[in-house]
């Protein structure tokens, strides 16, 4: 079975700092890896993905992670925060199989302060 | 272009009431999502769409949740007898078709309240 852990409900972070928030994944074929994000009472809006290729994926905002087979993680940083990055985050991992239905972690909210 | 929509926003029912949710995918997408976010959770898979049939129902609790897609596009979740514990943020998401790598577009959800 696949799943995805996200360490850390909560993470507080001062504009301009770096922001790092976890996720680990278990997966028994190569996984797919995303990362979205959801804003108050918005859908969630993906940040970027892993699929194959590059380990080091960039998405938008500034936002980055990479993809550490060894350590089943897929980590998102930006190296300066933005209060407008206060959000909530999601890691999910796909199901591969039958469809493409996502496996999502239970999400970290990112506090910025000024 | 439009994104994936949902009506109604908020629904607000009373307990054993039936309920139906709407989704209408982005135009051209033939893979449809339903998933549910309860308070302080992640998204839950429900069930799954690949044109008119359901490809994927696993995720359905029990009985009491249905979906359908009768024409492969506009999507209804309906929850018969509705229970407090039904109450969540009911997620739809559309895709192309593929292989898995291609991006779930999520709309902003219908948000269910069972008194």
């Amino acid at each position: 079975a696949q799943s995805v852990t996200q360490l850390g409900s909560h993470v507080s972070v001062s504009e301009g700092a770096l922001v790092l928030l976890r996720c680990n994944y278990s997966s028994s074929v190569p996984p797919y890896l995303f990362w979205y994000v959801q804003y108050p009472n918005q859908g969630l809006q993906l940040l970027l993905k892993y699929t194959t290729g590059a380990t080091l994926v960039k998405g938008i905002n500034g936002f980055e992670a990479e993809f550490k087979k060894s350590e089943t993680s897929f980590h998102l940083t930006k190296p300066s925060a933005h209060m407008s990055d206060a959000a909530e985050y999601f890691c999910a991992v796909r199901l591969g199989g039958n469809g493409n239905k996502l496996v999502f972690g239970a999400g970290t909210i990112l506090r910025v302060k000024s | 272009g439009a994104g994936v929509s949902q009506t109604p926003s908020n629904k607000v029912t009373e307990k054993g009431k039936y309920v139906e949710l709407r989704c209408d995918p982005i135009s051209g997408h033939t893979a449809l999502y339903w998933y549910r976010q309860s308070l302080g959770q992640g998204p839950e898979f429900l069930i799954y769409f690949q044109g008119t049939g359901a490809a994927d129902d696993s995720g359905l609790p029990n009985d009491r949740f249905f979906a359908v897609r009768p024409e492969g596009s506009v999507s209804t979740l309906k929850i018969q007898r509705t229970e407090r514990g039904d109450s969540a943020v009911y997620l739809c998401a559309s895709s192309e078709p593929g292989d898995g790598s291609y991006e779930q577009y999520f709309g902003p959800g219908t948000r269910l309240t069972v008194t």
